[in-house]
């Protein structure tokens, strides 16, 4: 069973350039999230989709970060002005059903803001 | 508002050590803690999960305990191996009450191992 992909592993842009992220789940999970890893600490949960529908996007800081998941399917995060602080792991995990389910996480993309 | 807190930050042993890691949560109201294993460059392995009904899970040489009403839990390596280095996070899952299938996970900062030779 092919795990959560992500793409790209890495990014080096300027501040208040703008960068995408792509995840695609594991076939078959409704539930999507986009979790935030910033150096030294644990993933933080950015937002959840169930579906195409957002669950809880309570952490996203709206005024820059966005986040679809159009079909249900794969998703983007973007990112539009990027700031320093913005630099982190940004992983993607998927889960059969949400709830008790255990969440299989990808491999994350790096993203580096200079 | 939930905080997880792992020590040590980092730990370095021979091979061959038992350990004890420990992680520590302020709100007992959870619906389960899971241990994760993050190797650099890689994404989070999943270890052991305990339901709040439960008091430990075991999986080969990796044993987790979880005393919800203490707030901890202790993941515990026996006969360590130099593939174990790698850092492991704790995470505690949250009772959502009025959300259907919201399960935010509250992660610690991680506690990162090296077992050498």
């Amino acid at each position: 069973e092919a795990g959560v992909a992500q793409s790209p592993r890495y990014k080096i842009i300027e501040k208040r350039q703008s960068v995408a992220f792509w995840c695609n789940p594991i076939s078959g999970h409704a539930t999507l999230y986009w979790y935030q890893q910033i150096l030294g600490q644990g993933p933080k949960l950015l937002i959840q989709f169930q579906n195409n529908g957002v669950v809880d996007d309570s952490q996203l800081p709206k005024d820059r970060f966005s986040a679809e998941r159009l079909k249900g399917v794969d998703s983007t995060l973007k990112i539009q002005p990027a700031k320093l602080e913005d630099s982190a792991v940004y992983l993607c995990a998927s889960s059969l059903d949400g709830g008790k389910e255990t969440q299989y996480f990808g491999p994350g993309t790096r993203l580096l803001v200079l | 508002k939930q905080e997880v807190t792992q020590i040590p930050a980092a730990l370095s042993v021979p091979e061959g050590e038992n350990l004890v890691l420990n992680c520590s949560f302020t709100d007992s109201a959870i619906y389960n803690l899971q241990w994760f294993r993050q190797d650099p460059g890689k994404g989070l392995t999943s270890l052991l999960l305990i339901q709040s009904s439960q008091r430990e899970q075991t999986s080969g040489r990796l044993n987790a305990s979880l005393d919800k009403s203490s707030g901890r839990s202790t993941l515990y390596i026996a006969a360590s191996q130099p593939g174990d280095s790698a850092t492991y996070l704790c995470a505690v899952r949250l009772i959502q009450i009025l959300s259907y299938n919201t399960d935010k996970l509250i992660f610690g900062t991680g506690t990162r191992l090296q077992v050498f030779p």
